[in-house]
């Protein structure tokens, strides 16, 4: 879910699991959204991405959910790994351009081996 | 390709000194931008470009400048450091065309304290 004040809202999951990572967007207008990944020390890298036409989407072992009606965007990692570890950081692009993209604070998925 | 590439990956600055954060790519990418990152903060976009010669401010521009002068550079310039500028820096490409992908690339960013 999204964080409050200075401190990341963490998970934490044993390897194997299945984990399920929560945003709350803010613009009903938003058409597209995307999941990123950050590793400690690293840039944001791409996980998924769903447009607001879809309610779900499948990368290899990650699905998206999108829920318009409340405005919720989930990621769900299957078989979880250590190496899943790191920030999870949502962001929705509204305005039909893809420069502004909002960010969520993110979620810190901590795996257990 | 080497993608986005960000330098320095670190930097000290005193308060009221200036300096100029390089970011570059390779893939041709007509959209630029610049986000810094706080603790427990998602990441804030300071100022964008679509194009070059064409530059805009996002959410928190203050302090910043940038030019894009070619289609590869989009220099971040701090005019005047101050400690509230202390943060993790990242440029970010990514395609013009809406149709064929929102996907912003990121560079390893570089990681700024004003003293």
């Amino acid at each position: 879910g999204e964080s409050v004040g200075l401190h990341l809202p963490t998970l934490s999951v044993q390897e194997g699991d299945n984990s399920i990572i929560n945003c709350a967007y803010s613009n009903s207008a938003s058409d597209y959204f995307i999941w990123y990944k950050q590793e400690s020390g690293k840039g944001p890298q791409f996980i998924i991405d769903i447009r607001s036409n879809m309610d779900k989407r499948q990368g290899q072992r990650v699905t998206v959910l999108l829920n318009k009606t409340v405005k919720h965007l989930s990621l769900q990692i299957a078989a979880t790994q250590p190496g899943d570890s790191a920030v999870y950081f949502c962001a929705e692009n509204f305005g039909g351009s893809n420069y502004k993209l909002t960010f969520g604070k993110g979620t810190l998925l901590t795996v257990n081996p | 390709n080497a993608g986005v590439t960000q330098t320095p990956k670190f930097q000290v600055l005193k308060t009221g000194q200036s300096m100029t954060l390089q970011c570059a790519q390779d893939m041709n990418h007509e959209y630029m931008s610049w986000y810094r990152q706080d603790p427990g903060m998602g990441l804030r976009l300071i100022h964008y470009s679509v194009g070059a010669g064409i530059t805009d401010q996002g959410e928190v521009p203050n302090g910043y400048n940038v030019s894009r002068s070619t289609t590869e550079d989009f220099p971040l310039r701090l005019l005047s450091a101050a400690p509230s500028q202390t943060s993790v820096y990242f440029c970010a490409s990514s395609y013009g065309q809406v149709s064929v992908s929102y996907e912003q690339y990121f560079g390893p960013g570089t990681r700024l304290t004003v003293t």
